[in-house]
C-alpha cells in the first residue's frame, strides 16, 4: 500500500524558513516524479512544486520561484520542500502527492502557518 | 499555463440522483486528467486518472470521460458519503493545475 507521510509544518514568522519532509513507502520511490500541493484555508488545491524521479529536474509555481526548493533523497525514500522568505499567503496545508502512473496518492498533509 | 474551468462551481442534489461535473482545459491535455474528491477536513482522494480509469478501490458509480479539452465526471447514484468537493487536475505538463472545484451539497 502506498503511504506518504508529511512532517515539518508549524508556526513561523514572516520572512522565516521551514523544511517539510515526506516519507514514502509501499512503492519504488525512485521510479516516480513527486509533487507538493497546498491548500490555503477555505480555498482550493494549488500545485506548488514537482521533481523528476531522479531529481534532475524541478518545477515550481511562479509564486514560490526563488523562495522554495524541492529535493529528494532516493536512498531514504524522502521528498523535501525547503521554504524560505515565507509570507502570510503561504499559510496552507501542504500535501505530498504522487500524481503519475496508475495510482495517484496523497499524504495527510502538514499545516504551515505564517504569522507574527 | 493550462487553465481548467469546472462547472458548475456548486450543485444541490438528492440521494439517488445522477450527477455530472464538467471540466474544460484551455489547451489539450490528451487524457492526462484526474478527478479528486475532498471531504471537509480530510486529505484529497484520487478517484480517476487517465480521464476515465478508476483508481483501485473506488466504487464503479464514479466514471470519467473525455479527452483533449473537455472532460466529465459522473456519479451514477449519489449517496450520502459522496457529498464533497470535486476537483479536476491536469498532469500533462508543468505547472500542474487544478480546476476551481465543484461542491456537491445535499438538497
Amino acid at each position: 500500500e502506498v503511504q506518504l507521510v508529511e512532517s515539518g509544518g508549524g508556526l513561523v514568522q514572516p520572512g522565516g524558513s521551514l523544511r517539510l519532509s515526506c516519507a514514502a513507502s509501499g512503492f519504488i520511490f525512485n521510479n516516480y516524479p513527486m509533487s507538493w500541493v497546498r491548500q490555503a484555508p477555505g480555498k482550493g488545491l494549488e500545485w506548488v512544486s514537482g521533481i523528476s524521479d531522479r531529481g534532475g529536474s524541478t518545477y515550481y509555481v511562479d509564486s514560490v520561484k526563488g523562495r522554495f526548493t524541492v529535493s529528494r533523497d532516493n536512498s531514504k525514500n524522502t521528498l523535501y520542500l525547503q521554504m524560505n522568505s515565507l509570507r502570510a499567503e503561504d499559510t496552507a496545508i501542504y500535501y505530498c502527492a504522487r500524481i503519475t502512473g496508475a495510482t495517484h496518492s496523497w499524504g495527510q498533509g502538514t499545516l504551515v502557518t505564517v504569522s507574527s | 499555463d493550462i487553465q481548467l474551468t469546472q462547472s458548475p462551481s456548486s450543485l444541490s442534489a438528492s440521494v439517488g440522483d445522477r450527477v455530472t461535473i464538467s471540466c474544460r482545459a484551455s489547451q489539450g491535455v490528451s487524457t492526462y486528467l484526474a478527478w479528486i474528491q475532498q471531504k471537509p477536513g480530510k486529505a484529497p482522494k484520487s478517484l480517476i486518472y487517465g480521464a476515465s480509469s478508476l483508481q483501485s478501490g473506488v466504487p464503479s458509480k464514479f466514471s470519467g470521460s473525455g479527452s483533449g479539452t473537455d472532460f466529465t465526471l459522473t456519479i451514477s447514484s449519489l449517496q450520502p458519503e459522496d457529498f464533497a468537493t470535486y476537483y479536476c487536475q491536469q498532469y500533462n505538463s508543468y505547472p500542474l493545475t487544478f480546476g476551481g472545484g465543484t461542491k456537491v451539497e445535499i438538497k
